[in-house]
């Protein structure tokens, strides 16, 4: 298994500004993704981050909007840009541990509300 | 896009058993059928998978059919608790990049 925890729970930001999400799993494992869930609706994947290479990023999202960091096997960032009212939404952290389970754990996730 | 058809809610009384179907028509040979769900301001739970032999674990038994074509995750004794959007998931083996469709919300009534 891996517990995730993810930072902050919640924010409130302004426009224009940006947002760091932090993604931290108590184990090494493989692959890391992000997730947005808008109000609502179901999880869509904003990426995948690899250790050591570049994000790999779903249609309708771009680095320069989303950047990802993924330093080392146990810690991951997602940043949103220059926030506008329709970024608002839950953004979750998911893992796949190392130990072959073929499962993914999940953060409790960051709700972001943009004025 | 997601490959699997779910119906969008169900109910179930307390203590009863919930059957959640699944359509996946179009499902590979190599493709596994994952069950996760996700209860209200958490983040998803994985519940259950299986590629073709019927699956049991403590919290829920799949049952895919020989085609394969579509599936039912069992809730033997549903609960309170377990209220919440349920999602199934067609996956190749060895790569976990889960593609969310809309899934079934479940509620559970005393």
């Amino acid at each position: 298994s891996a517990v995730i925890s993810q930072k902050p729970s919640r924010d409130i930001c302004q426009r224009g500004t940006s947002l760091t999400i932090q993604c931290q799993v108590d184990s090494q494992v493989t692959m890391m993704f992000w997730y947005r869930q808008q109000p609502g609706q179901s999880l869509t994947l904003i990426a995948t981050a690899n250790q050591g290479s570049e994000a790999t990023y779903e249609s309708g999202f771009v680095i320069d909007k989303f950047p990802i960091s993924r330093p080392n096997l146990t810690f991951s960032t997602l940043t949103v840009s220059n926030l506008s009212p329709e970024d608002s939404s839950i953004y979750l952290c998911s893992v796949e541990p190392r130990d072959g389970s073929e499962k993914l754990f999940f953060g409790s996730g960051t709700q972001l509300s943009v004025l | 896009d997601a490959k699997t058809t779910q119906p969008p809610s169900m109910d179930c009384a307390e203590g009863r058993a919930a059957n959640l179907p699944c359509n996946h028509s179009t499902i590979s040979g190599n493709e596994y059928v994952y069950w996760y769900r996700q209860i209200h301001s958490q983040g998803p739970q994985y519940i259950i998978h299986g590629l073709k032999n019927n699956e049991t674990n403590e919290m829920a038994s799949l049952i895919i059919t020989e085609d394969r074509k579509s599936s039912t995750l069992i809730l033997p004794h549903a609960t309170l608790r377990d209220t919440a959007v349920y999602y199934c998931i067609v996956l190749s083996g060895g790569y976990n990049k889960l593609i969310f469709g809309a899934g079934t919300r479940l509620a559970v009534h005393p």
